[in-house]
């Protein structure tokens, strides 16, 4: 199986620009997580969709948004960027089944 | 609130030697703990995880161990090689409708050859 993927690898913003983020889960799962990671704050949850629905959010401002389509891609949108922002932001996928969650590589975003 | 509390944030060893890893947790409702290995330019790789109703759980050269009562979990890597160097993060979870993990602050391990 493939693993999951992500699009694009690196992406370079200048501020109050917005940002759309792609993820493909594996095949078959149903739910995807999304985690900014940065080396000030560590891995922090954003949001977690199953099934086109979000499930729980992180405590992060509105500026972030994220959806699921029917075939369990995923995207995340931050709108009005922020110097703070830049970041590796993180996918993760899951079956649903027991918690395993496996990540993606990550896009690299860097706001000017 | 939740939290997760990890050391050391670095650790040097030979090769050959143990690593030992330690995650306290807060939220006593937390019954799934992962770790994870992340190298650099990649992704966070699961390696291990437990579950609040083991006590142990080992896989070859890997082993991860789990105190409810001290909300205490750790990972033990023996015979350690150059490529277990990385970043080892622990997380905690609770099994209810959601996945959201808590990560740790990470742990970069070298291993001296």
């Amino acid at each position: 199986k493939a693993g999951v993927t992500q699009t694009p690898r690196y992406l370079i913003k200048t501020r109050g620009q917005q940002v759309t983020l792609s993820c493909s889960p594996i095949s078959g799962h149903r739910s995807v997580s999304w985690y900014q990671q940065t080396p000030g704050q560590g891995l922090q949850f954003l949001f977690e969709y199953f099934s086109e629905t979000q499930r729980n959010k992180g405590n992060f401002p509105g500026r972030f948004s994220g959806r699921q389509f029917s075939n369990s891609r995923s995207e995340m949108n931050v709108s009005t960027l922020e110097l703070g922002d830049s970041a590796l932001y993180l996918c993760a996928s899951s079956d649903g089944g027991n918690n395993e969650q496996f990540f993606g590589p990550g896009t690299r975003l860097t706001v000017l | 609130g939740e939290n997760v509390e990890q050391h050391p944030s670095t650790l040097s060893v030979q090769e050959g030697d143990s690593a030992v890893i330690k995650c306290t947790y807060s939220d006593s409702a937390s019954n799934y703990f992962p770790w994870y290995k992340q190298e650099l330019g990649k992704g966070p790789q699961l390696i291990i995880d437990i579950r609040s109703n083991v006590g142990e759980k080992k896989d070859q050269r890997i082993a991860v161990t789990l105190n409810k009562t001290a909300k205490h979990f750790s990972l033990h890597i023996t015979e350690t090689q150059p490529e277990d160097s990385a970043v080892y993060f622990c997380a905690a979870s609770t099994l209810d409708s959601s996945y959201k993990l808590i990560f740790g602050s990470g742990t970069r391990l070298l291993v001296r050859p």
